[in-house]
């Protein structure tokens, strides 16, 4: 069974274009993440939610907006797509994070998006 | 602010060579983690150690060796008798931790192609 999952995994779409993305776990996890792979493979990280309560919020466009309606799922949406969104666009998932106890994030096979 | 810096984009040996990827990071929690992830072609994140600042052992697993060095703040990941299926881009990360969620900040990545 595979434990973080999203779709679509390819996504191509005009700019102006609305679109989400959906990522779901089934290890039991708190907390879910979404990061951003750009065409030079950095990976930043957008936001983090911990049992439906957004916890990061990193300086991102409010044209993106996650939910979260539990906490085995985390979805992006995204409004007015504009040519610098074409990423690769990562969920993950780990154990919430207790004082200073790291935690092992989880990810997603990635959606490919590319706005034309 | 935390910052993990992999000086090398990109190493090419040849099959059986030992090779040392490097990664320096910075950060002023006197408590962290540092992780590995390798990233194939096939573009999924692959979670490989998670290290806390406070066990500074060397770790091995296989052909897989990683080493910390508090004083220098590096966390070199070394695979020995490389074969072509280790060709992949290699991520080093560094965790802050956020109310029950942890941020990833990560390494540029090094680009690591072993050949036949």
């Amino acid at each position: 069974d595979t434990a973080v999952s999203q779709t679509p995994k390819y996504l191509v779409t005009q700019m102006g274009n609305d679109k989400s993305i959906k990522c779901e776990q089934n290890l039991g996890h708190d907390t879910m993440y979404w990061y951003k792979q750009d065409s030079k493979k950095f990976l930043k990280i957008m936001f983090s939610y911990n049992n439906k309560e957004l916890i990061i919020n990193e300086t991102v466009p409010n044209r993106f907006s996650p939910k979260s309606p539990d906490k085995a799922h985390l979805n992006l949406h995204i409004n007015s797509l504009e040519l610098g969104d074409s990423a690769v666009y990562f969920c993950a998932s780990s154990q919430r994070v207790a004082g200073y106890v790291g935690k092992t994030q989880y990810f997603g096979p990635g959606t490919r998006l590319l706005v034309l | 602010a935390q910052k993990v810096t992999q000086a090398q984009t990109e190493i090419s040996v040849v099959e059986k060579e030992d090779v040392t990827l490097d990664c320096v990071y910075e950060t002023r929690d006197t408590t962290y983690y540092l992780f590995w992830y390798k990233q194939p072609p096939s573009g999924e994140l692959v979670f490989l150690i998670r290290r806390n600042s406070f066990d500074e052992q060397n770790e091995i697993s296989g052909r897989y060796s990683w080493n910390f060095q508090k004083s220098t703040s590096s966390f070199n990941f070394t695979i020995t008798a490389s074969q072509v299926v280790d060709s992949a881009v290699y991520f080093c990360a560094l965790s802050e931790a956020i109310r029950g969620a942890q941020k990833l900040v990560f390494g540029q990545g090094t680009r690591l192609t072993i050949n036949p």
